[in-house]
């Protein structure tokens, strides 16, 4: 079946430091990649998103590209903070038109003070 | 995402007891789905519905069940015949199949005695 992979699964950084997360999907024909950062105990939240029509897109300290050729995309947040440390995770809409997202494992980033 | 709600945010079920999670949402998004999350764990498909009325078994529907009667909610049973059910279970809605963006609840955490 389709899947996500996300490297690493941990990842401390020290706070001001840049942290970059990377995803490689398998379906050649998705086109939406979404980031969603969730904290201990609550819901995903969805953080960035990027469409298969352009290469980056930045939002502040946050930004993701897309290399559509390697089927990878990554999620780069400069200047980290420790209220940054949380779990993300990376995913892929499936092609079918189902609205199936495929989620990564999950990176747990820790920005130490 | 604060359009989504879920209920209980805690349930303690009893071996072979089946027990029913509330999922509402009032932002009129015709999809919406049920992820599993299990502790270090990605979010896994249990079932999604792309419209009232319809819905599809995703990759871990064994041992739960769904319905679609109203666009606003989308119940899932957990019953006995799924073994291991403890676990964080998170329901999202998207405004439909096509976009990709899903917003999550706050999530039920199940806890079987």
């Amino acid at each position: 079946g389709e899947n996500v992979e996300q490297h690493p699964s941990t990842l401390s950084v020290q706070e001001g430091d840049s942290a970059v997360i990377k995803c490689t999907y398998s379906d050649s024909a998705s086109n939406y990649f979404p980031w969603y950062k969730q904290e201990l105990g609550k819901r995903p939240q969805l953080i960035i998103d990027i469409r298969s029509n352009v290469g980056e897109k930045k939002d502040q300290r946050i930004a993701v590209t897309l290399n559509k050729t390697a089927k990878h995309f990554s999620l780069h947040i400069t200047e980290t903070q420790p209220e940054d440390s949380a779990v993300y995770f990376c995913a892929a809409l499936l092609s079918s038109n189902t609205g199936k997202l495929i989620f990564g494992q999950g990176t747990t980033l820790q920005v130490k003070p | 995402d604060g359009g989504i709600t879920q209920s209980p945010k805690y349930l303690f079920r009893k071996e072979g007891q089946n027990v029913t999670l509330s999922c509402e949402q009032n932002l009129n998004h015709d999809a919406m789905y049920w992820y599993r999350q299990d502790p270090g764990q990605g979010l896994r498909l249990i079932y999604y519905s792309q419209i009232v009325n319809d819905f599809q078994k995703g990759d871990i529907a064994e041992g739960y069940s769904v319905s679609r009667e109203k666009k606003e909610s989308f119940p899932l049973t957990v019953t006995s015949a799924q073994k291991n059910p403890t676990a964080f279970y998170l329901c999202a809605s998207s405004i439909d199949s096509g976009r990709g963006e899903q917003f999550f609840g706050p999530g039920t955490r199940l806890t079987v005695l």
